[in-house]
């Protein structure tokens, strides 16, 4: 069994500052992958960026981008200039073996002026 | 290009009346499907993932039941509703061939009264 843990129930940011989202997991696989998701107040789930766990090169997209410790087994995130349209719920999710995707509890982020 | 349908999108629905939500993928073969529910605006307990026609996986006991006729067709059922049965629902799919990231339907709001 995986599971994957979010201790931070809220964060909060302003407008064009960074915020870092935290998460870390346990799994057995070798070989598995790692998600955050966005999920904004309309309760879309949105892919936001992806980690494959054999690469050790941390994933960016724009303005996010992650920080893979495997050792550690921690996926943070990074929002850098933070805007209004970021504030939603994020889920760090790990998916590995052949079908199962987990979810942690979520943190909100909220984006003030 | 992949999409994913569910609804409705919103029901609400007497104790003890049976429930059943639909969701059907479009464009792509062997999915794996997934229902999720989401309580009180939090985290995702997955209920039910199947990995092919007939073959369903619980990950929880509880009131529920899901169904998978078509190759793209997942169906969560309930014979009688119970308060607690209340929360947003959300399918999902990912490819069956390999480790890749689950799309999500918009969802479904369950109020039980």
């Amino acid at each position: 069994a995986q599971t994957v843990t979010q201790s931070q129930p809220e964060m909060s940011v302003q407008e064009a500052e960074t915020v870092t989202l935290s998460c870390t997991y346990d799994t057995s696989e070798s070989d598995y992958y790692l998600f955050w998701y966005k999920q904004p107040p309309s309760r879309q789930m949105i892919l936001v960026i992806r980690q494959e766990a054999y690469k050790q090169q941390n994933a960016t997209e724009n303005r996010f981008s992650v920080n893979f410790q495997k050792a550690a087994k921690s996926f943070s995130l990074k929002i850098s200039d933070s805007q209004l349209g970021d504030a939603a719920m994020y889920f760090c999710a790990a998916y590995s073996g052949y079908s199962t995707l987990t979810f942690g509890k979520g943190t909100m982020l909220l984006v003030s002026p | 290009s992949q999409t994913i349908h569910q609804w409705p999108a919103t029901l609400v629905q007497p104790v003890g009346s049976p429930l059943s939500l639909e969701c059907t993928v479009e464009g792509t073969s062997n999915p794996n499907l997934y229902w999720y529910r989401q309580a009180a605006g939090r985290g995702l307990q997955l209920l039910f993932y199947s990995v092919g026609i007939g073959q369903i996986s619980s990950e929880v006991p509880q009131n529920l039941s899901a169904s998978r006729p078509q190759d793209r067709q997942f169906i969560l059922s309930s014979k009688k509703l119970l308060l607690s049965d209340s929360g947003f629902y959300l399918c999902a799919w990912s490819s069956g061939q390999g480790i890749t990231e689950a799309f999500f339907g918009q969802g479904t709001r369950l109020t039980v009264v």
